[in-house]
């Protein structure tokens, strides 16, 4: 099984800043196979990017995916503030696991 | 549009079973294989298996294995997950989610609303 760790645990910034979060895999990755999501207290979580750096659709151009192999960033270019959320990345080889979550707070 | 609608918050005492519903509206509902994913109150998510709602072949996470089923309907497009034994650690929020296919990276999208299921004595 592949292990996702995701860092920081928590990031805290403010408005207008940029975040960034990363996501590193126990063993390589396809690209085509790691997503990002993000939850709200509450809430389901919701699908950001997938296959590494594709937009899910209504999704603004702040947030970003990069990476490859064992490694991958999610970047959020100018935090607003429903952006604070928890953050998962997740990926698919020969089954699908989760990171623990970056949770992103206000500073 | 694509919508996964569950059922209702569940009370169950340790070693019964509990069988949560998602119903699927917005598109063809053979097409997409639907997981689940729990998650522990303050915890992180964890996958728990898929089923093709076509065919209605599964794969459960190891983990689960033995006492976890998904089965489906498709006359109402509706997936089902049985969970029995039920233990403390049982306790989380079941999310239902389509599976958008390989041009879609095997990704989750969309989520039902969740089901709490809270297992005490």
């Amino acid at each position: 099984e592949i292990v996702l760790t995701q860092s920081p645990g928590t990031l805290s910034l403010s408005p207008g800043e940029r975040a960034t979060l990363s996501c590193r895999a126990s063993q390589s990755v396809s690209s085509s196979y790691l997503a990002w999501y993000q939850q709200k207290p509450g809430q389901a979580p919701r699908l950001l990017i997938y296959g590494a750096s594709s937009r899910a659709t209504g999704i603004p151009d702040r947030f970003s995916g990069s990476g490859s192999g064992t490694d991958f960033t999610l970047t959020i270019s100018r935090l607003e503030p429903e952006d604070f959320a928890v953050y998962y990345c997740q990926q698919y080889g020969s089954s699908w696991t989760f990171g623990q979550g970056t949770k992103v707070e206000i500073e | 549009q694509v919508q996964l609608v569950q059922s209702g918050a569940e009370v169950k005492k340790p070693g019964a079973s509990v069988k949560v519903s998602c119903k699927a509206s917005g598109y063809t509902f053979t097409n997409h294989y639907i997981h689940w994913v729990r998650q522990a109150p303050g915890e992180g998510l964890e996958w728990m298996g898929i089923i093709n709602p076509s065919g209605g072949s599964t794969s459960y996470a190891q983990k689960l294995q033995g006492r976890v089923t998904m089965t489906r309907d498709t006359s109402t497009s509706t997936v089902y997950m049985e969970l029995s034994s039920l233990r403390s650690e049982d306790t989380a929020v079941y999310y239902c989610a389509r599976d958008p296919g390989y041009s879609y990276g095997r990704s989750f999208d969309p989520w039902g609303q969740g089901t709490l299921v809270t297992v005490s004595s």
